[in-house]
């Protein structure tokens, strides 16, 4: 069974500070999706990490895929208040109908 | 405008009642997926279809059923609610060719009493 951890849980930091969020998985996979959900309101896909060692950034937040190790991270340059949301990851777990399994989220709150 | 609709966007329900939510997509996507959301425990796939015809069990099937009569629609059965059901529920679509990305609707916010 696979299996979607991430830490952390909560995260409050400052405004310019940097900061990563990590995503640890149970079994071989080579697709990684992160998606941001403010509250109250839908998913937002990310980022699609798709191969070992994929890097993609979008404004000041950068996604990795580590497929070896079994670990993505999204990391955070210099914060901003914008940012404040849950941030999920979620693997495809290679089965018959690319199911989706999902972190916990992480709440991130950036303050002024 | 293209994407995902999905109705009711919220409702009370009492327990035993049976309860249809209801998914839509107009991006002719093959793949739809059912999704519930609880508090600390991330989003569970319920059920999935990857085309047209075909529906499959995803990890938390058990009260619900769905069908995929056509591209567009995806049902959600409640045949009998249960308050363990009480969950925000979300529906997502995606191409099985050429991207990998599943696209959400915006949920359906379900309180079963």
């Amino acid at each position: 069974e696979l299996k979607v951890e991430q830490n952390p849980l909560f995260l409050s930091m400052q405004e310019g500070k940097n900061y990563t969020i990590y995503c640890n998985y149970s079994t071989t996979s080579d697709r990684l999706y992160w998606y941001r959900q403010d509250p109250g309101k839908s998913l937002e896909s990310l980022f699609v990490l798709l191969s070992n060692g994929a890097v993609k950034q979008e404004g000041r937040l950068m996604a990795s895929l580590d497929t070896k190790a079994r670990l993505s991270t999204l990391h955070i340059t210099a914060a901003v208040h914008d940012l404040s949301a849950t941030y999920f990851c979620a693997v495809d777990g290679g089965n018959a109908g690319n199911m989706l399994t999902f972190g916990g989220g992480t709440r991130l709150m950036v303050k002024p | 405008i293209a994407g995902i609709t999905q109705a009711p966007t919220s409702q009370i329900l009492a327990a035993g009642r049976r309860m249809t939510l209801r998914c839509t997509q107009d991006m002719r996507h093959n793949a739809m997926y059912w999704y519930r959301q609880d508090l600390g425990l991330g989003l569970r796939l319920i059920h999935y279809s990857n085309t047209a015809g075909t529906t499959g069990k995803g990890e938390v099937p058990d009260g619900y059923s769905v069908s995929r009569a056509n591209t567009d629609d995806f049902p959600l059965t409640l045949a009998s609610a249960v308050p363990s059901q009480t969950s925000v529920y979300f529906c997502a679509s995606r191409k099985t060719s050429g991207s990998y990305t599943q696209y959400f609707g915006p949920g359906t916010r379900l309180t079963v009493l």
